[in-house]
């Protein structure tokens, strides 16, 4: 158990609806980042934040936003969703930002786009 | 963002000791080498990483070449539970803060 819990464990929706994702990281880790994982690209870095701000953008889609709140819980928001967004959806958490830190993955979130 | 290059795939008996190799050329003085492995069906997990020494854990010994343009993740002991992706990624020093970037790893498969 890497401490870094991410709900739900799945969820099915139907195209051009909105989810959100949850994570809550492990206690003290002030850094979240989110990641895509489809089966033809890999795990793909969406964003980053740090104490409750932004912090790094990677290929994260204009649909796609999230935020990190006071309790550093982080959520993120999906809309118009199309059915190239399956995907599993991994939070990660981190002390710092730094480069001489471990991240900790949660198990992800399977959404499922139908 | 620096490059790394992994075979696609390695096969390993169980019991024997694993070699994963990574090269990463570009690599510059203030760049952490990380490895991550991801199980099927589970997130990525923290395996290993370091600067310019060889560092060692519970789960394996990274190997850095003096020149540092390509490391080493040796599993000492390979089991079942040891059949993942693993993946080798630079952290980047100069910016101060680096998200960790994946590229295609290299899919270990053990047989018993």
């Amino acid at each position: 158990d890497s401490g870094v819990t991410q709900t739900p464990k799945h969820l099915i929706t139907a195209t051009g609806q909105r989810v959100t994702l949850r994570c809550s990281p492990r206690s003290g880790d002030l850094s979240v980042y989110w990641y895509q994982q489809s089966l033809d690209q890999g795990l793909q870095f969406l964003i980053q934040y740090y104490n409750g701000e932004e912090r790094a953008k990677g290929n994260i889609l204009e649909r796609f936003s999230a935020q990190q709140f006071p309790d550093l819980h982080s959520e993120l928001n999906l809309s118009s969703l199309e059915l190239g967004d399956s995907a599993l959806y991994f939070c990660a958490s981190s002390v710092t930002t730094g480069m001489n830190t471990e991240a900790f993955f949660g198990q992800g979130t399977r959404l499922t786009v139908v | 963002d620096a490059k790394t290059t992994q075979p696609n795939s390695m096969e390993s008996n169980e019991e024997e000791p694993v070699h994963l190799p990574c090269n990463h050329s570009t690599i510059s003085g203030t760049d952490y080498i990380h490895w991550y492995r991801q199980l099927p069906s589970q997130g990525p997990e923290y395996v290993i990483h370091g600067l310019t020494s060889n560092v060692n854990n519970r789960m394996a010994s990274l190997a850095i070449a003096e020149d540092r343009k390509s490391s080493t993740l040796i599993l000492h002991r390979a089991t079942l539970r040891d059949a993942a992706v693993y993946y080798c990624i630079l952290r980047l020093g100069a910016s101060g803060n680096t998200p960790l970037v994946f590229g295609k790893g290299t899919r270990l498969s053990v047989i018993a």
